[in-house]
């Protein structure tokens, strides 16, 4: 099955920098790849996805790239914030498969005021 | 609206018991699905109900089941209750399935001590 592998496990910045949190899957047949966040006591919520059809895609101050021959996708979150600071989980997935659904192991990103 | 809630939030059980665990889904929303979220596995499916139809089974054994309900409310199910059952179970709805707008409830905290 898919093994998708997250990078770096723990990631702290300060407040206004960037930070960048990396992924890579294995099986080729992955369409879509969806980034979560978690926050303490809450689920994880949907922040931005990208399809294989695309390779980069950007909302105000997140970005997603995708590299589909090295199998590798990456967030970028710009001028970091204090409420920034949670767990990120990406993902891998055959589009609307749920069985072919598959998460990193997550970054917990600390931003430092 | 009201987002997906799940009950009850924190459960303690012993080893060979049964828990079930209830999740109601936002309003109008068809599918539910179930996740399984523990420190040394990450985040992984364990199964989609739709229509009161399981639709998608995860890589989990038997003693883990689930129904939903002609409200689309679902419950899970996991007999004979094992030390490393203990996790945080996430609950996700969507109006038809779709892994893009899948909204995720709090999760319940299970401990099987």
């Amino acid at each position: 099955g898919e093994n998708v592998e997250q990078h770096p496990s723990t990631l702290s910045v300060q407040e206004g920098d960037s930070a960048v949190i990396k992924c890579t899957y294995s099986d080729s047949a992955s369409n879509y790849f969806p980034w979560y966040k978690q926050e303490l006591g809450k689920g994880p919520q949907l922040i931005i996805d990208i399809r294989s059809n695309v390779g980069e895609k950007k909302d105000q101050r997140i970005a997603v790239t995708l590299n589909k021959t090295a199998k590798h996708f990456s967030l970028h979150i710009t001028e970091t914030q204090p409420e920034d600071s949670a767990v990120y989980f990406c993902a891998a997935s055959i589009w609307h498969n749920f069985n072919k659904f598959y998460f990193g192991s997550g970054t917990k990103l600390n931003v430092k005021p | 609206k009201a987002g997906v809630t799940q009950t009850p939030r924190y459960l303690i059980k012993t080893r060979g018991q049964q828990v079930t665990l209830s999740c109601s889904p936002i309003s109008g929303h068809r599918s539910v699905s179930w996740y399984q979220q523990t420190p040394g596995q990450g985040l992984q499916f364990l199964f989609e109900y739709f229509s009161e139809t399981q639709r998608n089974k995860g890589n989990f054994p038997g003693r883990f089941s689930g129904r939903q309900f002609s409200n689309s409310r679902s419950e899970m199910n996991v007999s004979t209750l094992e030390l490393g059952d203990s996790a945080l179970y996430l609950c996700a709805s969507s109006l038809a399935g779709s892994l893009r707008d899948q909204y995720f409830g709090p999760g319940t905290r299970l401990l099987v001590l």
